[in-house]
């Protein structure tokens, strides 16, 4: 089965604590991204990757690191420098030069 | 920067209308605009995407168009039912050299009423 695989669903995260959210994809694409969701709202790019070792900032990249050292994988991290992380978070991919893109099912982060 | 709105947020409507949902873009200067649903804590599901040289595209009862002279683009649901209630985003895509990044507009929730 070709697709997105995002882990956990869900994540708890005490106050000043750094967390790691898992991106995996199986469809051979070179461009991989993350976006916020919060409650009503659309969604806002933090970091995208066009090609492996390579990753650039998007919007809301303040607080937020990520690595690209396999195609495959796009593992974000949520850091303490990041006043505001409780959200929904979306992981998606498409072939390189704009063709469809696909999400994977999404982390939901709380702060607690 | 370039701004995406959907209008209406939020649209309730009796089983087995037909309906149309907006999106306005500002700069005109896209690559392409895809539409995607959401059910409620999932992630999104592409539905259409349609290549700025492009008006429309068709897939089942979806059908979505694309003026880029207005920045505008609709997406025509036949015949609804229940099972597409869900969140409709619109996003457009412009080519940076570095491949297709989406601008998302706010949704617009559907429900369909049986």
């Amino acid at each position: 089965d070709g697709g997105i695989t995002q882990s956990p669903k869900y994540l708890f995260r005490k106050e000043g604590q750094n967390v790691t959210l898992s991106c995996e994809q199986n469809l051979n694409h070179d461009a991989m991204y993350w976006y916020r969701q919060d409650p009503g709202q659309g969604l806002r790019l933090i970091y995208y990757s066009q090609i492996v070792n390579d990753f650039q900032k998007g919007d809301i990249a303040e607080g937020y690191s990520v690595s690209r050292e396999k195609k495959e994988s796009f593992p974000l991290t949520v850091t303490s420098a990041q006043k505001n992380p409780t959200a929904f978070y979306l992981c998606a991919s498409s072939i390189r030069g704009g063709e469809r893109a696909f999400f994977g099912q999404g982390t939901r982060l709380t702060v607690v | 920067k370039q701004e995406v709105t959907q209008i209406p947020a939020a649209l309730s409507v009796p089983e087995g209308e037909n309906l149309v949902l907006n999106c306005s873009f500002t700069d005109s200067a896209i690559y392409n605009l895809q539409w995607f649903r959401q059910d409620p804590g999932k992630g999104l599901t592409s539905l259409l995407l349609i290549q700025s040289s492009q008006r429309e595209q068709t897939s089942g009862r979806l059908n979505a168009s694309l003026d880029k002279s207005s920045g505008r683009s609709t997406l025509y649901i036949a015949a609804s039912q229940p099972g597409d209630s869900a969140t409709y985003l619109c996003a457009d895509g412009k080519d940076n050299n570095a491949g297709n990044m989406l601008t998302f507009g706010g949704g617009t929730r559907l429900m369909v009423k049986p």
